[in-house]
Protein backbone atom coordinates (compact mmCIF):
# COMPACT_ATOMS: atom_id res chain seq x y z
CA UNK A 1 0.00 0.00 0.00
CA UNK A 2 2.97 2.42 -0.01
CA UNK A 3 3.48 4.75 -2.49
CA UNK A 4 6.31 5.12 -4.96
CA UNK A 5 8.05 8.17 -4.85
CA UNK A 6 10.58 9.53 -7.64
CA UNK A 7 13.18 10.42 -8.23
CA UNK A 8 14.84 9.19 -5.17
CA UNK A 9 17.22 11.95 -4.99
CA UNK A 10 17.99 15.17 -6.85
CA UNK A 11 20.44 17.87 -6.74
CA UNK A 12 19.60 21.48 -7.74
CA UNK A 13 21.60 24.67 -8.23
CA UNK A 14 19.36 27.81 -6.67
CA UNK A 15 16.74 29.15 -9.37
CA UNK A 16 16.46 25.45 -10.91
CA UNK A 17 12.84 23.87 -10.85
CA UNK A 18 12.13 20.12 -9.68
CA UNK A 19 9.23 17.88 -9.82
CA UNK A 20 8.74 14.56 -7.65
CA UNK A 21 6.54 12.10 -8.55
CA UNK A 22 4.20 9.95 -6.03
CA UNK A 23 1.87 7.30 -7.41
CA UNK A 24 -0.04 4.48 -6.58
CA UNK A 25 -1.15 1.08 -7.36
CA UNK A 26 -4.49 1.65 -5.34
CA UNK A 27 -7.57 4.34 -5.89
CA UNK A 28 -6.45 7.42 -3.79
CA UNK A 29 -8.91 9.65 -1.76
CA UNK A 30 -6.26 12.28 -0.62
CA UNK A 31 -2.86 12.99 -1.25
CA UNK A 32 -0.58 14.59 1.48
CA UNK A 33 2.90 16.21 0.94
CA UNK A 34 5.53 16.75 4.05
CA UNK A 35 8.90 18.28 3.98
CA UNK A 36 11.39 16.94 6.59
CA UNK A 37 15.36 18.58 7.13
CA UNK A 38 17.44 16.26 8.73
CA UNK A 39 17.13 15.03 12.59
CA UNK A 40 13.66 17.02 12.54
CA UNK A 41 10.37 16.07 12.28
CA UNK A 42 8.27 16.70 8.89
CA UNK A 43 6.77 19.44 8.07
CA UNK A 44 3.22 19.44 6.23
CA UNK A 45 3.00 21.39 3.00
CA UNK A 46 -0.29 20.91 1.54
CA UNK A 47 -3.38 17.89 1.17
CA UNK A 48 -4.70 17.42 -2.50
CA UNK A 49 -8.24 15.74 -2.65
CA UNK A 50 -9.90 14.34 -5.08
CA UNK A 51 -10.96 16.76 -8.08
CA UNK A 52 -7.73 16.57 -9.79
CA UNK A 53 -7.05 19.96 -8.05
CA UNK A 54 -3.67 22.27 -7.94
CA UNK A 55 -2.87 23.65 -5.10
CA UNK A 56 -0.15 26.20 -4.17
CA UNK A 57 2.21 27.39 -1.51
CA UNK A 58 4.65 30.26 -2.78
CA UNK A 59 7.00 28.26 -4.74
CA UNK A 60 5.58 25.38 -4.27
CA UNK A 61 2.36 23.70 -5.95
CA UNK A 62 1.08 20.22 -6.45
CA UNK A 63 -1.18 18.91 -8.53
CA UNK A 64 -3.41 15.07 -7.87
CA UNK A 65 -4.05 13.33 -10.97
CA UNK A 66 -7.11 10.63 -9.32
CA UNK A 67 -7.19 8.66 -12.41
CA UNK A 68 -3.71 8.24 -13.05
CA UNK A 69 -3.63 7.56 -9.14
CA UNK A 70 -1.08 9.51 -9.23
CA UNK A 71 0.14 13.35 -7.22
CA UNK A 72 3.30 15.69 -8.55
CA UNK A 73 5.19 18.18 -5.91
CA UNK A 74 6.73 21.18 -8.77
CA UNK A 75 9.17 23.40 -6.58
CA UNK A 76 10.19 26.27 -8.97
CA UNK A 77 13.15 28.72 -8.53
CA UNK A 78 14.63 26.74 -5.38
CA UNK A 79 16.05 28.52 -2.94
CA UNK A 80 18.32 27.04 -0.50
CA UNK A 81 15.72 26.47 2.45
CA UNK A 82 14.19 23.79 -0.14
CA UNK A 83 16.61 21.29 0.94
CA UNK A 84 15.22 18.43 2.71
CA UNK A 85 13.50 15.43 2.36
CA UNK A 86 9.78 15.31 0.74
CA UNK A 87 7.45 12.85 1.33
CA UNK A 88 4.04 11.99 -0.40
CA UNK A 89 1.35 10.29 2.26
CA UNK A 90 -2.07 8.89 0.52
CA UNK A 91 -5.27 8.09 2.10
CA UNK A 92 -7.72 5.86 0.75
CA UNK A 93 -11.08 6.56 2.53
CA UNK A 94 -10.84 6.73 5.87
CA UNK A 95 -8.04 4.86 6.67
CA UNK A 96 -4.56 6.41 7.65
CA UNK A 97 -1.85 7.67 5.20
CA UNK A 98 0.85 5.49 4.50
CA UNK A 99 4.16 7.30 3.34
CA UNK A 100 6.67 6.95 0.50
CA UNK A 101 9.76 6.40 0.82
CA UNK A 102 11.00 9.74 0.17
CA UNK A 103 12.53 12.33 -2.07
CA UNK A 104 15.99 14.06 -0.94
CA UNK A 105 16.71 17.24 -2.46
CA UNK A 106 19.41 19.44 -2.34
CA UNK A 107 19.70 22.97 -3.19
CA UNK A 108 23.19 24.16 -3.46
CA UNK A 109 24.51 28.03 -4.30
CA UNK B 1 2.50 27.61 22.21
CA UNK B 2 0.91 24.23 21.14
CA UNK B 3 2.62 21.41 19.76
CA UNK B 4 4.13 17.48 20.11
CA UNK B 5 6.51 16.90 22.65
CA UNK B 6 8.41 14.03 22.34
CA UNK B 7 11.05 12.75 24.53
CA UNK B 8 14.15 11.94 25.53
CA UNK B 9 15.44 13.17 21.83
CA UNK B 10 18.10 10.12 22.43
CA UNK B 11 17.55 6.88 23.85
CA UNK B 12 19.45 3.40 24.09
CA UNK B 13 18.92 0.44 24.88
CA UNK B 14 20.09 -2.92 26.18
CA UNK B 15 19.29 -6.52 25.33
CA UNK B 16 16.07 -7.86 26.83
CA UNK B 17 14.98 -3.80 28.04
CA UNK B 18 11.78 -2.76 27.49
CA UNK B 19 11.92 1.00 26.93
CA UNK B 20 9.30 3.53 26.86
CA UNK B 21 9.04 6.84 24.20
CA UNK B 22 7.07 9.99 25.39
CA UNK B 23 4.48 11.72 23.35
CA UNK B 24 2.44 14.52 25.03
CA UNK B 25 0.31 16.94 22.85
CA UNK B 26 -1.50 20.16 23.61
CA UNK B 27 -3.43 20.42 20.61
CA UNK B 28 -6.48 19.23 22.23
CA UNK B 29 -6.10 16.69 19.09
CA UNK B 30 -8.28 13.46 19.50
CA UNK B 31 -6.33 11.31 16.96
CA UNK B 32 -2.42 10.37 17.53
CA UNK B 33 0.20 7.85 16.09
CA UNK B 34 3.65 6.73 16.21
CA UNK B 35 5.90 6.17 13.02
CA UNK B 36 9.34 4.60 12.85
CA UNK B 37 11.47 5.60 10.52
CA UNK B 38 14.48 3.84 8.94
CA UNK B 39 17.12 5.51 7.00
CA UNK B 40 16.49 6.06 3.40
CA UNK B 41 12.40 4.33 4.38
CA UNK B 42 9.61 6.16 4.50
CA UNK B 43 7.12 6.36 7.65
CA UNK B 44 5.93 3.03 8.26
CA UNK B 45 2.77 2.96 10.88
CA UNK B 46 3.13 1.09 14.56
CA UNK B 47 0.02 2.40 16.26
CA UNK B 48 -2.66 5.02 16.21
CA UNK B 49 -5.57 6.10 18.66
CA UNK B 50 -8.10 7.91 17.94
CA UNK B 51 -9.89 8.24 20.87
CA UNK B 52 -8.84 7.80 24.51
CA UNK B 53 -8.64 4.04 25.80
CA UNK B 54 -8.85 2.69 22.57
CA UNK B 55 -5.50 2.08 19.81
CA UNK B 56 -5.15 0.31 16.41
CA UNK B 57 -2.45 -1.39 15.68
CA UNK B 58 -0.98 -0.20 12.45
CA UNK B 59 1.81 -2.17 9.67
CA UNK B 60 4.37 -2.79 11.74
CA UNK B 61 3.16 -3.53 15.59
CA UNK B 62 5.08 -6.50 16.84
CA UNK B 63 6.83 -5.63 19.15
CA UNK B 64 5.49 -2.38 20.80
CA UNK B 65 2.56 -1.65 23.09
CA UNK B 66 0.91 1.68 23.60
CA UNK B 67 -1.33 3.14 25.94
CA UNK B 68 -4.06 5.98 25.57
CA UNK B 69 -5.06 6.46 29.13
CA UNK B 70 -5.33 10.50 28.70
CA UNK B 71 -5.91 12.57 25.74
CA UNK B 72 -2.63 14.07 25.69
CA UNK B 73 -0.39 11.56 26.09
CA UNK B 74 0.39 8.10 23.84
CA UNK B 75 3.39 6.84 25.09
CA UNK B 76 5.29 3.54 22.85
CA UNK B 77 6.87 1.27 24.86
CA UNK B 78 9.27 -1.12 22.37
CA UNK B 79 9.56 -4.13 24.43
CA UNK B 80 12.34 -7.04 24.11
CA UNK B 81 10.28 -8.79 21.29
CA UNK B 82 11.47 -5.97 18.76
CA UNK B 83 14.22 -7.60 17.85
CA UNK B 84 15.85 -4.60 15.82
CA UNK B 85 14.36 -1.22 17.45
CA UNK B 86 17.05 0.91 16.52
CA UNK B 87 15.00 3.64 14.55
CA UNK B 88 14.14 7.29 14.22
CA UNK B 89 10.50 7.58 16.00
CA UNK B 90 8.07 10.40 15.33
CA UNK B 91 5.21 10.74 17.43
CA UNK B 92 2.04 12.93 15.28
CA UNK B 93 -1.48 13.36 15.84
CA UNK B 94 -4.69 15.20 14.32
CA UNK B 95 -7.58 16.49 14.34
CA UNK B 96 -10.24 13.85 14.06
CA UNK B 97 -12.80 15.28 12.20
CA UNK B 98 -15.11 14.52 8.97
CA UNK B 99 -14.14 14.20 6.60
CA UNK B 100 -10.96 12.40 7.54
CA UNK B 101 -9.10 12.46 3.98
CA UNK B 102 -8.22 16.02 4.45
CA UNK B 103 -6.73 16.17 8.10
CA UNK B 104 -2.75 16.82 8.31
CA UNK B 105 -0.44 15.72 10.95
CA UNK B 106 1.44 17.33 13.45
CA UNK B 107 5.14 15.33 13.92
CA UNK B 108 6.96 15.69 17.12
CA UNK B 109 10.80 16.17 17.11
CA UNK B 110 11.19 12.36 16.90
CA UNK B 111 13.52 9.96 19.14
CA UNK B 112 16.91 8.19 18.23
CA UNK B 113 16.40 5.02 20.00
CA UNK B 114 19.63 2.82 19.21
CA UNK B 115 20.89 -0.73 21.08
CA UNK B 116 23.71 -0.79 23.20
Amino acid sequence: QQPVQSPQAVILREGEDAVINCSSSKALYSVHWYRQKHGEAPVFLMILLKGGEQKGHEKISASFNEKKQQSSLYLTASQLSYSGTYFCGTRRGANNLFFGTGTRLTVIP
Amino acid sequence: DGGITQSPKYLFRKEGQNVTLSCEQNLNHDAMYWYRQDPGQGLRLIYYSQIVNDFQKGDIAEGYSVSREKKESFPLTVTSAQKNPTAFYLCASSIEEAPATNEKLFFGSGTQLSVL
